[in-house]
């Protein structure tokens, strides 16, 4: 099993959709949890930071942290065609090496 | 945000020669920057984690002497790959931690790494 586990899609919905994106992890002891937005080529785009469990929203973005269910979650609301790209969950226990582990990121398609 | 830039973003070389990557952070000091390895469409895979001033941290399964990290300042690391194959091919992007920050890091824009 891995540590982090993220549907890869293909996700597909209408422009104005709101979007929910998913990771499911396993270790009790990451505290921190992130969302990136990756574009074909580029490098990861930070769009999200969470510390341990609750809600964060952002503009049109909404992260949620329920480290009971070790479950996390990124909202889109009124996705738009520039959503398009790759969702990548990250997470982290923290401490001195602060090592990400990464889910295998989610491919958005938003269609005009 | 803080900013991370990687210099050259495309690089074709031989096989059997030696390539080097830079990774700065613009608008912040890192004391700890992070080298990762993405093969398309899969996820990131960590390589190694780059500390100011001291040697690399390398993850299992990754040659050390085959990938060079030297992090000479708090602005700077560099990878380099050593004598290169074709299997060695693949978008190498780095990370920087901002200091006094727990948890979050920032990525440079990947280097595209072609071995002929």
């Amino acid at each position: 099993q891995k540590e982090v586990e993220q549907d890869p899609g293909p996700l597909s919905v209408p422009e104005g959709a709101i979007v929910s994106l998913n990771c499911t992890y396993s270790n009790s002891a990451f505290q921190y949890f992130m969302w990136y937005r990756q574009y074909s080529r580029k490098g990861p785009e930070l769009l999200m930071y969470t510390y341990s469990s609750g809600n964060k929203e952002d503009g049109r973005f909404t992260a949620q942290v329920d480290k009971s269910s070790k479950y996390i979650s990124l909202f889109i609301r009124d996705s738009q065609p520039s959503d398009s790209a790759t969702y990548l969950c990250a997470m982290s226990e923290g401490g001195a090496t602060n090592k990400l582990i990464f889910g295998t990121g989610t491919l958005l398609a938003v269609q005009p | 945000g803080a900013v991370v830039s990687q210099h050259p973003s495309r690089v074709i070389c031989k096989s059997g020669t030696s390539v080097k990557i830079e990774c700065r952070s613009l608008d912040f000091q890192a004391t700890t920057m992070f080298w990762y390895r993405q093969f398309p469409k899969q996820s990131l895979m960590l390589m190694a984690t780059s500390n100011e001033g001291s040697k690399a941290t390398y993850e299992q399964g990754v040659e050390k002497d085959k990938f060079l990290i030297n992090h000479a300042s708090l602005t700077l690391s560099t990878l380099t790959v050593t004598s290169a194959h074709p299997e060695d091919s693949s978008f190498y992007i780095c990370s920087a931690r901002p200091p006094r920050v727990a948890g979050e890091q920032y990525f440079g824009p990947g280097t595209r790494l072609t071995v002929t």
